[in-house]
């Protein structure tokens, strides 16, 4: 049972235009949500989270909105740049569990 | 800061053979995580140590898959005898705290270990 979904298993984009990353989860008790970033032959990296208290987050060129009702979250890249080329996994956990549920991840493309 | 550090990068055994990695965690990270990340799929949780105790190991399978803590710090994932449907890349991460939200929870990731059952 898939508890996050990523809908979207790629993305292409023009250099310097914006990146929208979709994740959609369907477990209420979920309160905080990462996103991770994965480069091929890599481990993935801890990019951007944000708490079910807030409904954006943002970090430079990142930001993570967060839709309690819908029960889904985006990541918006601006300006999206080559080197953002990478797979993207969103993550959830609820502060009443003890793991991170992934999904399935979006390979974005930014084309110079 | 060292990251953590996995070993070895790629594997490849035959079926019922057995095989082991190896984790470093980041130094004074109390929590360890083993996942199992099969092709065109995230990340599935297989195990979590909290410092040198097991805090969930509800997807391990564990007539074929072992996990140990040594002393807190390393740890090591074996798999004894291999399928076909273990093909899959083993990440080890860790992070200093697990409180299911807030600061100090994300994990950080080693390279994965690429395991090709044949």
């Amino acid at each position: 049972d898939q508890q996050v979904k990523q809908n979207s298993p790629s993305l292409s984009v023009q250099e310097g235009r914006i990146s929208i990353l979709n994740c959609d989860y369907t477990n209420s008790m979920f309160d905080y949500f990462l996103w991770y970033k994965k480069y091929p032959a890599e481990g993935p990296t801890f990019l951007i989270s944000i708490s079910s208290i807030k409904d954006k987050n943002e970090d430079g060129r990142f930001t993570v909105f967060l839709n309690k009702s819908a029960k889904h979250l985006s990541l918006h890249i601006v300006p999206s740049q080559p080197g953002d080329s990478a797979v993207y996994f969103c993550a959830a956990s609820a502060s009443t569990g003890n793991q991170f549920y992934f999904g399935t991840g979006t390979s974005l493309t930014v084309i110079p | 800061e060292a990251g953590v550090a996995q070993s070895p990068r790629y594997k490849i055994i035959e079926k019922r053979q057995s095989v082991a990695f190896w984790c470093n965690p980041i130094s004074g990270h109390a929590t360890l995580y083993w996942y199992q990340q099969i092709l065109g799929q995230g990340p599935k949780l297989l195990i979590q140590f909290q410092n040198n105790g097991v805090v969930d190991d509800s997807q391990l399978p564990k007539d074929r898959f072992s996990a140990e803590r040594l002393k807190g710090v390393d740890s090591t994932l074996k798999i004894q005898p291999a399928k076909l449907e273990d093909s899959a890349v083993y990440l080890c991460a860790s992070s200093l705290v697990f409180s299911g939200k807030g600061p100090n929870t994300e994990a950080f990731f080693g390279q994965g270990t690429r395991l090709t059952v044949v």
